[in-house]
């Protein structure tokens, strides 16, 4: 099976910090997300990467950055945590394939809050 | 663009009843549709999807997705509900001509089965 671990289950950090988020994958996926998920907004797309050192913005990249140094890990810093960044963060990976309709594949996600 | 819209917050249905979820879903193309479950304090795990033949779906744990083109809907069913389906479900949606590939997921709906 699958393992996408994300580091922290929770995390409480202050206004302005900044925050790491890191993710890890074992199957040798080339493609990496983050998503964040709130109430009736259901999951929005942060930053994906198609492979080592390339990423794409997704829909709501303002306030995020992503680093990929190495295939399996995929780190969301987050520059100036402000409170409104408070939310459950997931990161998924997946295998390419010729037709990228391969599933994704879900860590349990991070709580974080920022006060 | 393209968008999903599930249009229930929450679904109640008695342990043993048929239970659908409802999906409808915009694209520009042709799409490609995915239903994923979020137990709780869980990621999402990839639950069935439609590519392309047979309009009715079968997936994991008994569920099963008809995709109707002319309603544009995906909706996901089961004969008989159990407790532990129990989860929050979510649709989703890539426009096969979304050179990005990007999926976009609805809001989520919330399916309680009681005993």
């Amino acid at each position: 099976d699958v393992k996408v671990t994300q580091s922290s289950r929770y995390l409480v950090k202050r206004t302005g910090e900044k925050v790491f988020l890191e993710c890890v994958q074992d199957m040798d996926h080339e493609n990496m997300f983050w998503y964040r998920q709130d109430p009736g907004l259901g999951l929005r797309l942060i930053y994906f990467s198609y492979d080592v050192k390339m990423k794409e913005k997704g829909d709501i990249p303002e306030g995020y950055s992503v680093s990929r140094e190495k295939k399996e890990r995929f780190s969301l810093i987050l520059e100036s945590a402000s409170t409104n960044q408070t939310s459950m963060y997931l990161c998924a990976s997946r295998e390419q394939g010729s037709s990228y309709n391969s599933p994704l594949h879900f860590g349990n996600g991070t709580r974080l809050t920022v006060t | 663009a393209q968008s999903v819209a599930q249009p229930e917050d929450q679904v109640n249905v008695a342990e043993g009843n048929p239970l659908t979820v409802k999906c409808t879903y915009s694209v520009s193309g042709n799409p490609y549709l995915f239903w994923y479950v979020q137990y709780p304090n869980r990621g999402l795990q990839f639950l069935l999807k439609y590519i392309t033949g047979d309009n009715l779906v079968k997936g994991s744990y008994g569920f099963e997705a008809e995709f109707n083109k002319s309603q544009t809907s995906f909706h996901l069913k089961k004969p008989s509900a159990l407790v532990s389906d129990s989860a929050l479900y979510f649709c989703a949606v890539r426009d096969r001509g979304n050179a990005g590939n990007m999926l976009t997921f609805g809001g989520g709906t919330r399916l309680m089965v009681k005993p």
